[in-house]
Order: C-alpha cells, then structure tokens, then sequence
C-alpha cells in the first residue's frame, strides 16, 4: 500500500461544476496536509492546508479532513478551465519530510 | 526576492556523466529538500537538510550526494549518471516542520 495514495485520474468535469479530489494516507502520525496545484511543465504551488479535522474554505476550494478515517479531500466549486492542472496531494510528518501522492489530473471543459 | 533558484533548467547528460544541480534560497529557510518526479508521478524525496551542517536521506537517495555548507546553498550530485535518472528535479524549502514547501523551477535532465 502507498504511503499516500490519490484517486485515479484524469477527472473531468464541466466548467461551473463541482470537481472532488480525495486522497488517502497511512501514517496515523501524519500531521499536516497540503494541496498543491501543479500544471504541465511547472513547479508545483500551495492551493490550501489543514491540520485539524473538518472544514477548510478559501473561496472556491474547500478541504476536509478526517484523521480517524485517514482521509483528505478538496473541493474546487464552480470550477474553470484555469482550474485544469494535476492536484497533489501531501502529506508531513516528522522533521517536516512530505510524501506526495502520484497526483489527480484534473480537466474542465467549457 | 528570487525566493528558490535552480540551475540548469534543462541538460542532456551521458551515461556516466557526473554534474551538480544547484539550488540557492534566499527565503532564510532552514529546511530545504531534492525531490524527483517522474513522468505521470508524484514526487519523490532523494536527500533533505534541516540546516547548514546537516543532511539526511530521503526515499531514492541512491546515485545522489548533498551537502549543505550554508543555509542558502544546498547542492544535488549525481556522480555516475544512469538513464534511470532521467527525471524533473525539484529543490524546494520551508520554514519549519508542518509548513508549506516553496519550490524552484524545477531541472528536467535526460540521461542518454
């Protein structure tokens, strides 16, 4: 089992509808939890974090998390064609080390 | 404010071929780390360094060396290159444990 794993992509959604990325973990001890947005050809970049279980809202993104289930997902409403990139997932624990997912593609269709 | 720089951005190496990849913050961040992402992949953590004086291997640290002499530098070598290193290598740092990571522009390096 991958330490962090993602949901098969690609994902594909039309524009203004609601895109759900989800990803799982293994370390019960995992303390942070990152989104980066990342587009072909370029470095990846922070979309949101969390670290206590529930919601987080940053205007069209929302991420949850739910430490008992090991589970992180995001959100993207009303989604856009600038939205289309892949979406990784990270998770740290100690000494500040992430482990990434292999990522979720995701493509909205105007 | 540069924030994470690497060089080169591109290079072709030849089987056996040695070089360094460099990266240089200027973000005062004590924690900096060499990641490599693999087409359709995430990414994968080949060395970090929680300060200057200290290093430590991450998951695929084979066919790689660091050191960290100064909190601005931390330098990746690749001694014997492999066409198994083919890959986009990402320097990034943050500021403390449970932070967000900032990254460079990535190296994407070819090996033949």
């Amino acid at each position: 089992q991958k330490e962090v794993e993602q949901n098969s992509g690609p994902l594909s959604v039309p524009e203004g509808a609601i895109a759900s990325l989800n990803c799982t973990y293994s370390d019960r001890g995992s303390q942070s939890f990152f989104w980066y947005r990342q587009y072909s050809g370029k470095s990846p970049e922070l979309i949101m974090f969390i670290y206590s279980n529930g919601d987080k809202e940053d205007g069209r993104f929302t991420a949850q998390l739910n430490k008992a289930s090991q589970y992180v997902s995001l959100l993207i409403r009303d989604s856009q064609p600038s939205d289309s990139a892949t979406y990784l997932c990270a998770v740290t624990g100690n000494a500040g080390k992430s482990t990434f997912g292999d990522g979720t593609t995701l493509t909205v269709k105007p | 404010n540069a924030g994470v720089t690497q060089t080169p951005k591109f290079r072709i190496l030849k089987i056996g071929q040695s070089m360094t990849l460099q990266c240089t913050q200027d973000m005062n961040h004590n924690y900096m780390y060499w990641y490599r992402q693999d087409p359709g992949m995430g990414l994968k953590l080949i060395y970090y360094s929680v300060g200057a004086g200290i290093t430590d291997k991450g998951e695929v640290p084979n066919g790689y060396n660091v050191s960290r002499s100064t909190t601005e530098d931390f330098p990746l070598r690749l001694e014997l290159a492999a066409p198994s290193q083919t890959s986009v290598y990402f320097c990034a740092t943050n500021p403390g444990v449970n932070t967000e990571a900032f990254f460079g522009q990535g190296t994407r390096l070819t090996v033949v």
